[in-house]
């Protein structure tokens, strides 16, 4: 079956300090994954996505995201979180003629002073 | 551009009572979703839409109607309304999959808030 996990429910970080965002997949065919970003009361907005090639993407607001097909996993990575990072974070993956998506359940970031 | 427009921004409804939750694109997209989205659970698909006058159901179609008669919009029904149905509802919309494969990134609406009680 088709899915995306994302294991940690709630992160909580530092200002300044580095972040990692744990994505994994089970999709059957080639993967096309996304990251979105979702700030109180607002909609997603897409942070990156891959599709092919470099496995290393970078995306808007210093984010990047590695694909590791050997582990199924699409993390998400900051290396100095601000404050105004602190949302909700879901990683998404989709493929196929109707370009659905299946959403994991979502990461809420909080960031300390 | 306007984007992904979504009216109303909240709503609420008594059981029973019927409402339209309106979303229109200007980006001449041809396909488009709608999801919901409860706490905890992501976001879950409803129905989409891969152009005018074609539909199909998502994950969570029961209790839902939809309709697509022109490019820019796609009205989500419902008829009768259930407390289960209390959650936020997202439209989205994209081009679509071009040539290759490629898959073209889904953009959202700023969603419609519904408290059925």
């Amino acid at each position: 079956a088709q899915s995306v996990t994302q294991p940690d429910i709630h992160i909580t970080v530092s200002e300044g300090a580095s972040l990692e965002l744990r994505c994994n997949y089970s999709y059957g065919a080639t993967p096309y994954l996304f990251w979105y970003v979702q700030s109180p009361g607002q909609g997603l907005q897409l942070l990156l996505k891959y599709f092919s090639g470099d496995t290393l993407v970078q995306g808007i607001k210093g984010f990047e995201a590695e694909f590791k097909r050997s582990q199924s996993s699409f993390n998400l990575r900051k290396p100095s979180v601000h404050w105004s990072d602190a949302a909700e974070y879901f990683c998404a993956v989709g493929g196929g003629a109707t370009n659905k998506l299946i959403f994991g359940t979502g990461t809420l970031l909080a960031v300390q002073p | 551009n306007a984007g992904v427009t979504q009216t109303p921004k909240f709503r609420i409804l008594k059981i029973g009572q019927s409402m339209t939750l309106q979303c229109t694109q200007d980006m001449n997209h041809n396909y488009m979703y709608w999801y919901r989205q409860d706490p905890g659970m992501g976001l879950k698909l409803i129905y989409y839409s891969v152009g005018a006058g074609i539909t199909d159901k998502g994950e969570v179609p029961n209790g839902y109607n939809v309709s697509r008669s022109t490019t820019e919009d796609f009205p989500l029904r419902l008829e009768l309304a259930a407390p289960s149905q209390t959650s936020v509802y997202f439209c989205a919309s994209t081009r679509g999959v071009l040539a290759g494969g490629y898959q073209e990134t889904q953009y959202f609406g700023p969603g419609t808030r519904l408290l059925v009680l």
